[in-house]
């Protein structure tokens, strides 16, 4: 089976601070990509990361990053200099090329303390 | 250029009735899949079509059907809803298929069944 687990159903950051939301997921496939995406009270899904599991080197994208540890099936999300507007949902997620699935997690929801 | 398109925004229905959802995908995107988010919880994968073609389908029962026109956008039907129907329905566009291409999502439009 293909699954994603968050253990983290919510987390805090003072604002400026860093934090970092855990990802585990399990599968025997050897196609497949992994996301975190961020879901603001709007509700709009917005892609904040990918990272191709053939790839060894860390995603980064500004503040945000990704440990990515390929042996351990986990892919934790480090954002940095925690900003007001960083205050969401954010989702796990992995692509599975055949059948073109995306299996979430069950979300991480984080708040940024001024 | 506008991002994906979903109608309506919010519904309501009542049990055994049937629902029509509609997305438009970014332009140029030829892939669109569904997910059904309720609350609290990670989106499930629903639908995939490409070329009008349906190319992967998630564990949802035969009520739910879709499909995809000659000009990219798609509809999902529900039939015969059950409460347990209620729930944000995203949809997501993307390029092509097959491939991690990056998923762009919708709104949503958050299905009541009552």
């Amino acid at each position: 089976a293909q699954t994603v687990t968050q253990s983290q159903p919510e987390m805090s950051v003072q604002e400026a601070e860093t934090v970092t939301l855990s990802c585990t997921y399990d599968t025997s496939e050897s196609d497949y990509y992994l996301f975190w995406y961020k879901q603001p009270p709007s509700r709009q899904m917005i892609l904040v990361i990918r990272q191709e599991a053939y790839k060894q080197q860390n995603a980064t994208e500004n503040r945000f990053s990704v440990n990515f540890q390929k042996a351990a099936k986990s892919f934790s999300l480090k954002i940095s200099d925690s900003q007001l507007g960083d205050a969401a949902m954010y989702f796990c997620a992995c692509y599975y090329n055949q059948g073109g699935k995306l299996i979430f997690g069950q979300g991480t929801e984080l708040s940024v303390k001024p | 250029d506008a991002g994906v398109t979903q109608s309506p925004t919010h519904l309501i229905k009542t049990r055994g009735q049937h629902v029509t959802l509609r997305c438009s995908p970014i332009s140029g995107h030829k892939s669109v899949s569904w997910y059904q988010q309720v609350l609290g919880q990670g989106p499930q994968f629903i639908f995939q079509y490409y070329e009008k073609e349906e190319r992967g389908r998630g564990n949802f029962p035969d009520r739910f059907s879709a499909r995809q026109f000659p000009n990219y956008s798609s509809e999902l039907n529900v039939n015969a809803l059950l409460l347990g129907d209620s729930a944000l329905y995203l949809c997501a566009s993307s390029l092509a298929f097959p491939g991690p291409y990056e998923q762009y999502f919708g709104p949503g439009t958050r299905l009541t069944v009552t």
